[in-house]
């Protein structure tokens, strides 16, 4: 069975960095592109990374450009995103999910950017 | 970036009826790159189709999708209580990859 478990959020003051992490189990995530999407309360969703199997290839949604960086460890079946100079706009649950088809999904993690 | 536009925005009907839901692209999606998924309040959203037509495991065949170019379709053929929820297509052609605002079942 397919386990995703994100972590790392809470809440943090504009400007300021995170590190999301995803522990993937139940399948061979070395094997799998995995993404991040993000949800705004009451909003609906957005995609904002992804990356390769072998992270040679990552791609950002333009509105965190610069900010966030998506990584992978093979090794410990781990997905992350960094997120750095917070902005209020990027409060949201953020999940991640396998695949271009986001077949599977965490239970996702709270990122709240206030002062 | 391709941007998606789900019609419409809310849809009010009675269990055992039938439900058709549009999404439309600003460019044509190549390779049928377009899933549907479903999300439920306080839950992460769910794989419903993908490659436009292809039902995700375990999901009932009342679910079925269609299109291509800039027009697809998520029909549900008759509607179960469990079926009234928040419906979002979703792009993986072109990059940056791009969602559709959301469809909302609710019961009539």
């Amino acid at each position: 069975e397919v386990q995703l478990v994100e972590s790392g959020g809470g809440l943090v003051q504009p400007g300021g960095s995170l590190r999301l992490s995803c522990a993937a189990s139940g399948f061979t995530f070395s094997s799998y592109w995995m993404t991040w999407v993000r949800q705004a309360p009451g909003k609906g969703l957005e995609w904002v990374a992804n990356i390769k199997q072998d992270g040679s290839e990552k791609y950002y949604v333009d509105s965190v450009k610069g900010r966030f960086t998506i990584s992978r460890d093979n090794a410990k079946n781990s997905l992350y995103l960094q997120m750095n100079s917070l902005r209020a706009e990027d409060s949201a649950v953020y999940y991640c999910a396998t695949r271009w088809i986001l077949d599977d999904w965490g239970q996702g993690t709270l990122v709240s950017v206030s002062s | 970036e391709i941007v998606l536009t789900q019609s419409p925005g809310t849809l009010s009907l009675s269990p055992g009826e039938r439900a058709t839901l549009s999404c439309r692209a600003s460019q044509s999606i190549s390779k049928s790159y377009l899933g549907w998924y479903q999300q439920k309040p306080g839950q992460a959203p769910r794989l419903l189709i993908y490659d436009t037509s292809s039902r995700a495991t375990g999901i009932p065949d009342r679910f079925s999708g269609s299109g291509s170019g800039t027009d697809f379709t998520l029909t549900i053929s008759r509607l179960e209580p469990e079926d009234f929820a928040v419906y979002y297509c979703h792009q993986y052609d072109g990059s940056p990859r791009t969602f559709g605002p959301g469809t909302k079942v609710e019961i009539k």
